[in-house]
Formats: C-alpha cells, structure tokens, sequence
C-alpha cells in the first residue's frame, strides 16, 4: 500500500527566510502527489499539485515543489515567508488505478517568527 | 461559484446517539469523498461516491457508519450510537470527474463532531 511520510512535525522559520517542506512517498507507479494548507479551524486549501510533465510545479501563494522521481520525494519550497504562511501543510499521493483515494501524510506545522 | 459546502460546522452528540454530517459538492462535481482528521493525525480517506454509488468504500468502519449520496441532495454521512472515538474533524471533497484514476479534490471547512 501506497504511504505518504513527513519527516517534520514542527518547523520554525524566520519572516522572509526560506523554506523547505519534505515528503516522501512510497509507491511503485508514479503517483499524483498534492500540497494542500490548513489554516487553524478551516479546510484544506489546494496549493499546488503534480500530474505529470515539468517535474517543477508551481503553485498559489508563491509556492513550488519538485517531483523528483529517483528520491520518491515531492518537497515544497518558498523562498520567502510571510507570517501569514504560519499553518499546517500537508503532502498528498493518489495513484491510477487507486480508485480516487488520496494518501496524506501526518502534516507539518508551520511557525513563522516575525 | 461557491465551494464545498458541509454542515453543521460543529456537532455534539452524547455517546449513544447518531450522528449526521451534510456535503455539498461544488457546482458540476458529481464525485464525493469523505475524510476524517482525529486529533494530531492526518486525513484517513474513508468512503468515495459518485450520484447513487458507492465506489470505494474501503476506509469506512465495518460498523455504526454509512454513506450515501442520492440523486437529489447532499451526500450524507451517518454514524449510529456514537462513541467518544468518533470525535474528530470529518472533512468532505469533491471532483468534477475520475479521469486517470485522480481528479484534483476541492475540500470543505470540515464538521467538528464531539462525543461527550
């Protein structure tokens, strides 16, 4: 069966410094793989997905993420945070044949000091 | 064009009583999907629906849950004699269509049940 791993539970960063959220999955096919964002109470808001193609997705907000096949890793980038970025992210793999499910990782929360 | 709707925002229920979550899909969705978020965890998928069909089904407890999305109206999920375990955010999507085994999900504000 197909798994989703987030290696960081918490992660703190600097208003205006970079970051990096990581994900793994485990999955023999190529998957679909999602980055959706949590804000505290809410739902969970689409911010970029890979189907296929350029292996460097961008999406809203500013963010990116790269697919890279050889490390079954789908990590989402920013090169500058803003304090409003502070919630929880969470990593998504669905696969042909999967019958639509999605897979989701345990989440990462984001804090932004300012 | 609004988006995913699901009601009641919040629900409390007493252990032993039932349990009713609404979803709305988003205009021209005919595929439903239903998560469920317990504390410090991730979404587990639990039940996938197309207008009158069940599709998969493989997350759902064997017992006390069930799911449904009629031809007219909301998709509803229904959990009978709740038990304190069932508190958690039950979180509902939908996608326009299935194309390639995953269609982009478009998720709801979610249901807050609490069993006290």
């Amino acid at each position: 069966a197909q798994s989703v791993t987030q290696p960081d539970i918490h992660i703190t960063v600097s208003e205006g410094a970079s970051l990096e959220l990581r994900c793994n999955y485990s999955y023999g096919a190529t998957p679909y793989l999602f980055w959706y964002v949590q804000s505290p109470g809410q739902g969970l808001q689409l911010l970029l997905k890979y189907f296929s193609g350029d292996t460097l997705v961008q999406g809203i907000k500013g963010f990116e993420a790269e697919f890279k096949r050889s490390q079954s890793s789908f990590n989402l980038r920013k090169p500058s945070v803003h304090w409003s970025d502070a919630a929880e992210y969470f990593c998504a793999v669905g696969f042909t044949g999967g019958g639509n499910k999605l897979t989701f990782g345990t989440g990462t929360q984001l804090k932004v000091e300012l | 064009n609004a988006g995913v709707m699901q009601n009641p925002r919040h629900l409390v229920r007493r252990r032993g009583q039932e349990a009713r979550l609404r979803c709305s899909p988003m205009k021209g969705h005919s595929h439903v999907y239903w998560y469920r978020q317990l504390p410090e965890e991730g979404l587990k998928f639990m039940v996938y629906l197309q207008k009158e069909n069940i599709i998969d089904e493989s997350g759902m407890p064997k017992e006390r849950f069930s799911a449904e999305f009629p031809k007219e109206g909301p998709s509803i999920l229904r959990i009978q004699q709740v038990v304190r375990g069932d508190s958690a955010a039950y979180f509902c999507a939908s996608s326009r269509t299935a194309e390639g085994g995953t269609d982009t999900q478009y998720f709801g504000p979610g249901t807050r049940l609490t069993v006290l």
